[in-house]
Order: C-alpha cells, then structure tokens, then sequence
C-alpha cells in the first residue's frame, strides 16, 4: 500500500511569518511530486511541482524534496491571510508503463492569523 | 479556457435511483480520473482511464461505473444509489508524458437520502 502522509493540522501562523506543510511518502520509488492548495467548498488548485531533490522556488513558495528520506515540504514564506487552505501533497510513483495515477495525502489545514 | 468541466454542481437524489456525473474536458488530455473527498478520508480515486476506450478501477470502485468513449468526456454512473455515496466528486485529468499534474473539475456536490 502506497501512502503518503501529512499532519492535518490545523497549522497556525501569523500573518508575514513562514508556512511549512510537511509531507513524507513510502514508495520509495516515486518520481513526481505535486502541492495543490484547497479551499474550503473548492476543487485543488495545482500550486508547485517538483521532480529533482533540491529546493524549486516559484515567488513566495518554494518546494523541498529530499528523495533520500523520502520527504518532500513546501515553505510559503511571508504568509497571507488568503494562504489560508488546506494543502494537499500528491505522489507520482513514476514507475514506467502506464501508471499516471496520483497518490494524495490527506492535507494540511493551513490558517494565517491577521 | 474551460479546462474541465462537470455538470450538475450539485444534486440531491433518492436512494436506489441512478445518476450520471458528466465530466468534459478540453486539454486533450488522455488521462482522466473520478475522485470522491469525504471529510478525514482525503481524495480517494474512484475509477481512471488512462486513454479513450480503456478504464481501470481505482481504490474505491464498487457502485459506480464509467466509459471512455472520446477524449473529452468521461461520464461516472451510479446504478443504484445508497447513503454512503454522499460525497464531493471531482473529475480530474492530466498528460501522459510521465509526472504530469492532474487538473480538477470544479466538482459535483451528491446527496443520497
């Protein structure tokens, strides 16, 4: 069973300070990975994706992945109020043949206090 | 662009009745996926297709059908509706060039009673 698992949360920051959504996998062969933000009574919006290990970074987001410990972040550095969500971290084992399905994570409840 | 598109938003429906949740794309992608999202259980697939004519069964397939006809729809079918069927359903698609995001519809809000 393939699984990915994040904290639910709720994670609290104030507003300006640095979110950091956590998210570790099992398969140890996985190849992509992906953040979706999700609000509240909304469809996930893709927001970052990252293939390499390293950091990715796209304006205030920036995505972590360290294949080694099989652990991928994602740091929102000075957090707003409208970050508020819940973010979901995906899996692509990327294993070959024709397996495009995702693996997701049951999210992270992110809240920005003003 | 209208990406995906699912049709009704949502929907209240008797027990043991049937209902269709159409979903339509306009990516050309040839993968396309059915989820359903209940509260503290996460996105949990339902069936996929990875390309026109073919689908598969994913984590949570019992109860509901689809087909693949063309490129661009990717209909969901529940034949005989029951309570726990109450969910948010979302379609979602994606490329299959190797680890291509999936793309979400806006979803489909079911109620069974």
């Amino acid at each position: 069973q393939k699984e990915v698992e994040q904290n639910s949360g709720p994670l609290s920051v104030p507003e300006g300070a640095i979110a950091s959504l956590n998210c570790t996998y099992s398969d140890r062969g996985s190849q992509s990975f992906f953040w979706y933000r999700q609000y509240s009574g909304k469809s996930p919006e893709l927001i970052m994706f990252i293939y390499s290990n390293g950091d990715k970074e796209d304006g205030r987001f920036t995505a972590q992945l360290n294949k080694a410990s099989q652990y991928v972040s994602l740091l929102i550095r000075d957090s707003q109020p409208s970050d508020s969500a819940t973010y979901l971290c995906a899996v692509n084992p990327g294993s070959g043949g024709s397996n495009y399905k995702l693996t997701f994570g049951k999210g992270t409840l992110l809240t920005v206090n003003p | 662009t209208a990406g995906i598109t699912q049709a009704p938003t949502s929907q209240i429906l008797a027990a043991g009745r049937s209902m269709t949740l159409r979903c339509t794309q306009d990516m050309r992608h040839n993968a396309m996926y059915w989820y359903r999202q209940d509260l503290g259980l996460g996105l949990r697939l339902i069936h996929y297709s990875n390309t026109a004519g073919t689908t598969g069964k994913g984590e949570v397939p019992d109860g509901y059908s689809v087909s693949r006809a063309n490129t661009d729809d990717f209909p969901l079918t529940l034949a005989s509706a029951v309570p726990s069927q109450t969910s948010v359903y979302f379609c979602a698609s994606s490329g299959t060039a190797g680890g291509q995001p999936q793309h979400f519809g806006d979803g489909t809000r079911l109620s069974i009673l």
